[in-house]
């Protein structure tokens, strides 16, 4: 089945203690991201990635990292997570899109993360 | 600065009716926009898009027209389901540096459907 996976899907965490989200995606997708979702904000973009070892900021990059060392995997990394960052977190994946149409993303379950 | 702007935070539309849901933008460099779906607990789904240098796309029930001049969209559902009933996001595309590639997906923030049987 093709799928957009996140893990964990919950995490309650405190100040400062480094962690990881992964995301996975099985349809050989070139294009992944990283969105936010907070109450009266909507979705906002941290960081996306067109290809492994290319990654670009989004919206609100701010106190987090990314890495894409392999095609399926884009892990969100928080180095010193704060409670500013409490929030529900989605990972996205498409094709990359070279012509007129657009490529269709696929958004994982989310992951509700909340930091103490 | 918000560059997409839902200003309903929510709409009730009765079975059959037609729902629209609207949207605003103030980004010109959009190329793309994208209407997604998202119900509780899961990650939103698309839904539709339209080219910046089209007005109208149609795909069954949902039709998304596109006013350039006035930067706005918006989404038509006819005729709206109980199961439409969802949050709506409305996003605008900032092409990447390489062209036509994938850049920047920018949302609104959601205006939630309820249709009532």
């Amino acid at each position: 089945e093709a799928q957009v996976t996140q893990n964990p899907r919950y995490l309650i965490t405190v100040t400062g203690k480094k962690l990881t989200v992964t995301c996975s995606q099985n349809m050989n997708h070139e294009y992944m991201s990283w969105y936010r979702q907070d109450p009266g904000l909507g979705l906002r973009q941290i960081y996306y990635s067109m290809n492994v070892e290319v990654t670009d900021k989004g919206d609100v990059p701010e106190g987090y990292k990314v890495s894409r060392k392999e095609k399926r995997n884009f892990p969100l990394i928080l180095e010193s997570p704060s409670p500013n960052q409490t929030s529900l977190y989605f990972c996205a994946s498409s094709f990359l899109r070279t012509s007129a149409d657009w490529s269709e993303q696929f958004f994982g379950p989310g992951t509700r993360l909340t930091v103490l | 600065d918000q560059q997409v702007k839902q200003n309903s935070p929510s709409l009730s539309v009765q079975e059959g009716r037609i729902s629209i849901l609207n949207c605003d933008y103030t980004n010109s460099m959009f190329d793309y926009f994208l209407w997604y779906k998202k119900y509780p607990a899961e990650g939103p789904t698309f839904l539709i898009s339209i080219s910046s240098i089209k007005d109208k796309n149609e795909d069954g029930r949902f039709t998304v027209f596109l006013n350039k001049s006035a930067k706005h969209l918006s989404l038509h559902i006819v005729p709206s389901q109980p199961g439409d009933s969802a949050v709506y996001f409305c996003a605008g595309h900032v092409p990447g540096g390489y062209g036509g590639s994938q850049g920047n997906l920018i949302f609104g923030k959601g205006t939630k459907l309820s249709v009532k049987p």
